[in-house]
């Protein structure tokens, strides 16, 4: 079966603070996806990034980044200098073929 | 130029009644789904379709009945509300085997 663990409930941070949200997977497949996404107050799911299971390499996208890691089965997401605009529920989810499954999500606060 | 698209966005009804969720894709996409977001924001899947036929089906009540026309299609009927069935559902749609899944901006049912 798979399953993706978010530990972290909430995150609170003040801004210009780095930021990091941990994602432990579970999975007995060899080949699978890793995703975040992002749901602001506005209620959209919207999606970060996608990752199988045969690319280690790290990720940055402006002030985002992503270290996956297959021997602790983790994706963890950090955000640098955060804003306040990046408050908001961020997702793992772990996919394979037609069964995507979602962490329970982190909220994330960053106040001004 | 919606991708994914729900209607309606917003349901309020009476416990016992039957509602539909209309759910379209003009992506091209093979594989679509349903997940139920709870008021604790932790999304679920209930269904997955590929191709019009139905892969997942996630331990829902027979009365959650899902209904693929076509690919470009998976409705929801919901037959004989419950206040447990208030909740935001999210239509999604993706490619097989690894690409993310793009979501439909939500519909919120209130059974009172």
């Amino acid at each position: 079966a798979q399953k993706v663990t978010q530990a972290q409930t909430e995150i609170s941070v003040v801004e210009k603070e780095d930021v990091t949200l941990d994602c432990v997977y579970e999975t007995r497949d060899t080949t699978y996806y890793l995703f975040w996404y992002k749901q602001p107050p506005s209620g959209e799911l919207v999606f970060l990034i996608r990752r199988n299971s045969f690319d280690e390499q790290n990720e940055i996208s402006g002030r985002y980044s992503w270290n996956f890691q297959k021997s602790t089965s983790s994706f963890n997401f950090t955000i640098t200098a955060s804003q306040v605009v990046d408050s908001a529920v961020y997702f793992c989810a772990l996919r394979r073929n037609n069964d995507m499954r979602f962490g329970a999500g982190t909220r994330l606060t960053v106040k001004p | 130029d919606t991708a994914v698209s729900q209607t309606p966005k917003y349901l309020v009804t009476q416990m016992g009644n039957d509602k539909s969720i209309k759910c379209e894709q003009n992506l091209g996409h093979d594989t679509m789904y349903w997940y139920k977001q709870d008021s604790k924001k932790f999304l679920k899947i209930m269904f997955s379709y590929n191709n019009k036929e139905l892969i997942i089906n996630e331990t829902v009540p027979n009365r959650f009945s899902p209904k693929s026309p076509d690919k470009a299609h998976l409705n929801l009927h919901i037959n004989s509300l419950e206040l447990g069935d208030s909740a935001v559902y999210f239509c999604a749609s993706s490619h097989l085997p690894n690409t993310e899944a793009f979501f439909g901006q939500g519909t919120r049912l209130t059974v009172v």
